[in-house]
């Protein structure tokens, strides 16, 4: 079956412009959660779905970063007004609900110019 | 947020020698273990886990150490051969909770010939 899939996989945005970002994650899993990764560096968590709870959104760097998830289906990652500090490579994974290892998207490169 | 601004440290290996990449985790609740290894430009990768019951896991080449005194899981790679020069990051998860998996800070492995 399909992976988690990820989509644009590149995209260059100018700096103040919004972008949105779009995960789809294995059918059934239930978790899943969105990392940025800067370059050379290691995974920086941003948010955490799972099931009907509430999102663990501790991980957002400002306000200018949201993400919606509906059902246990497609996830968007939306940032507002893009900084050249957002650059980097959005990975999204998505999960069983426990006691399983989490699947990886091949990630969407960001590039605010 | 966690991993924020860190570089990879990395361990050189020749190629042929075995490998010995080392994590320390964070909450001692945690009874889920999970390594990844990244290629360059691709998202992680499952490949090898272990449960809180065991201390020690082998696999195709890879073994997972776990001390749960110290809080310490390792990864052990066989005969290391340049397809395995990748980042490597460990991954902690207490599944009683339902909480989501936290990853460690990753090791780029540099395999020389």
């Amino acid at each position: 079956g399909a992976g988690v899939s990820q989509s644009p996989s590149n995209k260059v945005t100018e700096k103040g412009k919004d972008v949105e970002l779009r995960c789809d994650p294995i059918s059934g899993h239930t978790a899943l959660y969105w990392y940025r990764q800067r370059l050379g560096q290691g995974l920086e968590f941003l948010i955490y779905f799972q099931g009907n709870s509430a999102p663990d959104k501790s991980g957002l760097p400002s306000d200018r970063f949201s993400a919606e998830r509906t059902g246990e289906s497609v996830s968007t990652l939306t940032i507002q007004r893009t900084q050249q500090e957002d650059s980097a490579v959005y990975l999204c994974a998505s999960g069983e609900q426990m006691n399983t290892e989490a699947f990886f998207g091949q990630g969407t490169r960001l590039t605010v110019v | 947020g966690e991993n924020v601004g860190l570089h990879l440290p990395t361990l050189s290996v020749q190629e042929g020698d075995n490998s010995i990449i080392n994590c320390a985790y964070s909450n001692s609740a945690s009874d889920y273990f999970i390594w990844y290894k990244q290629e360059s430009g691709k998202g992680p990768q499952f490949i090898i886990d272990i449960r809180s019951n065991m201390d020690k896991r082998q696999g195709q080449r890879v073994t997972v150490l776990l001390n749960k005194t110290v809080k310490h899981l390792s990864l052990q790679i066989a005969a290391t051969q340049p397809g395995d020069s990748a980042v490597y990051f460990c991954a902690e998860e207490n599944t009683g909770t339902a909480s989501k998996l936290t990853f460690g800070t990753g090791t780029r492995l540099q395999v020389t010939l």
